[in-house]
C-alpha cells in the first residue's frame, strides 16, 4: 500500500501571503490529522478531519483551516501568513478513531516563511 | 492540560548496548500512549501504541512499558545498532478532551 504522500515537500513564501499543502492518505484510511513541528514548541495538534467534516481542533488561530474531500484527501490552507508559521506541517491519516488510532505520517511539507 | 517530558534529550550509546528511553506526563487519564521515531528531514513512524488497560507491548528488538499511575512510559531497546539512530517520540492520549499530546523527543545516535 502506497503510504501518506504530502505536497509540496518545500514551500517559501513571504509574510501576508496565504498558503495550501496537500495530503493523501493511505487507501481506505479516512481521518486525516495535521500537525505542526517546530524547533521551539515541538509537535502540535492542529486539527483532525473525518468524512469531509472537521471532527476535532487545536488551539490554533482561526488562520489556520483545513478541508477533506469526498476520496479522503485533505488540504490545509494558511492565510496572512507570520513569520513563526515557518515549521514542518505534517499530515497523518488513520482508521476510524483519527488521533487514538495508530497514526501513520507523511514526509511533510517544510514552509519557510520569508 | 496535559504536559508530557522526555528525558534525556539526547543520548549517544555504542552499538549493541541495551538503552531505554523515558517518558512521563502529568495527566495519569489517558486513552493511550503512543512511541514513533523521527529521521532527520522525515515524518514520524510508528513504533507502538499501548492502550491504557496495558503494561506493555512489544515490537522485535522494542519493549514499550506504560504505569498510568506514576505517569511514566519506558521504551527499551535492546542490541542497540546505527540504524536506530533517530529522534524518538512519545505521544499520549488523554481521556479528556481530543488532542495528542507530545514530548519533544530523545535524539538517539548509536555510534558503530
Amino acid at each position: 500500500k502506497a503510504g501518506v504522500t504530502q505536497t509540496p515537500r518545500y514551500l517559501i513564501k513571504t509574510r501576508g501571503q496565504q498558503v495550501t499543502l496537500s495530503c493523501s492518505p493511505i487507501s481506505g484510511h479516512r481521518s486525516v490529522s495535521w500537525y505542526q513541528q517546530t524547533p521551539g514548541q515541538g509537535l502540535q495538534f492542529l486539527f483532525e478531519y473525518f468524512s469531509e467534516t472537521q471532527r476535532n481542533k487545536g488551539n490554533f488561530p482561526g488562520r489556520f483551516s483545513g478541508r477533506q474531500f469526498s476520496n479522503s484527501r485533505s488540504e490545509m490552507n494558511v492565510s496572512t501568513l507570520e513569520l513563526g508559521d515557518s515549521a514542518l506541517y505534517l499530515c497523518a491519516s488513520s482508521l476510524g478513531q483519527g488521533i487514538r488510532d495508530t497514526q501513520y505520517f507523511g514526509p511533510g511539507t517544510r514552509l519557510t516563511v520569508l | 492540560k496535559q504536559e508530557v517530558t522526555q528525558i534525556p534529550a539526547a543520548l549517544s550509546v555504542p552499538e549493541g548496548e541495551n538503552l531505554v528511553l523515558n517518558c512521563s506526563f502529568t495527566d495519569s487519564a489517558i486513552y493511550n500512549l503512543q512511541w514513533f521515531r523521527q529521521d532527520p528531514g522525515k515524518g514520524l513512524t510508528s513504533l507502538l501504541l499501548i492502550q491504557s488497560s496495558q503494561r506493555e507491548q512489544t515490537s522485535g528488538r522494542l519493549n514499550a512499558s506504560l504505569d498510568k499511575s506514576s505517569g511514566r512510559s519506558t521504551l527499551y531497546i535492546a542490541a542497540s545498532q546505527p540504524g536506530d539512530s533517530a529522534t524518538y517520540l512519545c505521544a499520549v492520549n488523554s481521556n479528556s478532551g481530543y488532542a495528542l499530546n507530545f514530548g519533544k523527543g530523545t535524539s538517539l545516535l548509536v555510534t558503530p
